[in-house]
């Protein structure tokens, strides 16, 4: 089955620098990869998604890199802000409503 | 902007005791989820549940467990006998219909068996 690799586990950035996150894949068939953003005492929300037909998707200071030769998709947040402190998780999924297979988490800091 | 609710937020309870965590799903989404995430590791895919019935399930979702949508607006997760290791955030999840790939997710059940 699909099987999802995160990395860093920690990062910690100075606000306004940049931060980027890293994804693997295994699955080829895998063709949605979203990207869900985790503050204390709160469920995952979806902040940036991306689809196979796609190389890239930017929402304002986040975007989203594909690479399907190489399995593997980035996320990337521009100009840090202290509210962009969370931990951010990474997944796929093959298709509609099918499982998602999520990656361990990246927990960012951003030092003001 | 709807969201995803669950209750409780904690529940703690005995080993061999029965639980059953709640949910409400965004109204008029079809496909509903529950997902788990043991302290320090992934979040797992448990159970799919679509049209009253379950439509996929992971090697987890043994048994012990069983989900059921009672009325239009609950999905329940049941734990017929807890164990240690189902102490775990359960989420929530929920699609508006057939093919979304996005799922939005509740602010999870944490779940604590002593």
């Amino acid at each position: 089955g699909e099987n999802v690799e995160q990395h860093p586990s920690t990062l910690s950035v100075q606000e306004g620098d940049s931060a980027v996150i890293k994804c693997t894949y295994s699955d080829s068939a895998s063709n949605y990869f979203p990207w869900y953003k985790q503050e204390l005492g709160k469920g995952p929300q979806l902040i940036i998604d991306i689809r196979s037909n796609v190389g890239e998707k930017k929402d304002q200071r986040i975007a989203v890199t594909l690479n399907k030769t190489a399995k593997h998709f980035s996320l990337h947040i521009t100009e840090t802000q202290p509210e962009d402190s969370a931990v951010y998780f990474c997944a796929a999924s093959i298709t509609g409503n099918t499982p998602l297979v999520f990656g361990k988490g990246t927990r960012l800091s951003v030092i003001a | 902007e709807p969201e995803v609710t669950q209750t409780p937020s904690h529940q703690v309870t005995q080993m061999g005791q029965e639980v059953i965590l709640r949910c409400v799903p965004i109204s008029n989404h079809l496909y509903f989820y529950w997902y788990r995430q043991i302290l320090g590791q992934k979040v797992e895919f448990l159970v799919s549940f679509y049209n009253n019935e379950i439509s996929e399930k992971s090697e987890i979702f043994d048994d012990q467990f069983s989900v059921e949508r009672p009325d239009g607006s609950n999905f329940t997760l049941k734990i017929r006998s807890t164990k240690l290791e189902d102490s775990a955030m359960y989420f929530c999840a929920s699609s508006p219909r057939t093919g979304t790939y996005e799922q939005y997710f509740g602010p999870g059940t944490r779940l604590t068996v002593t």
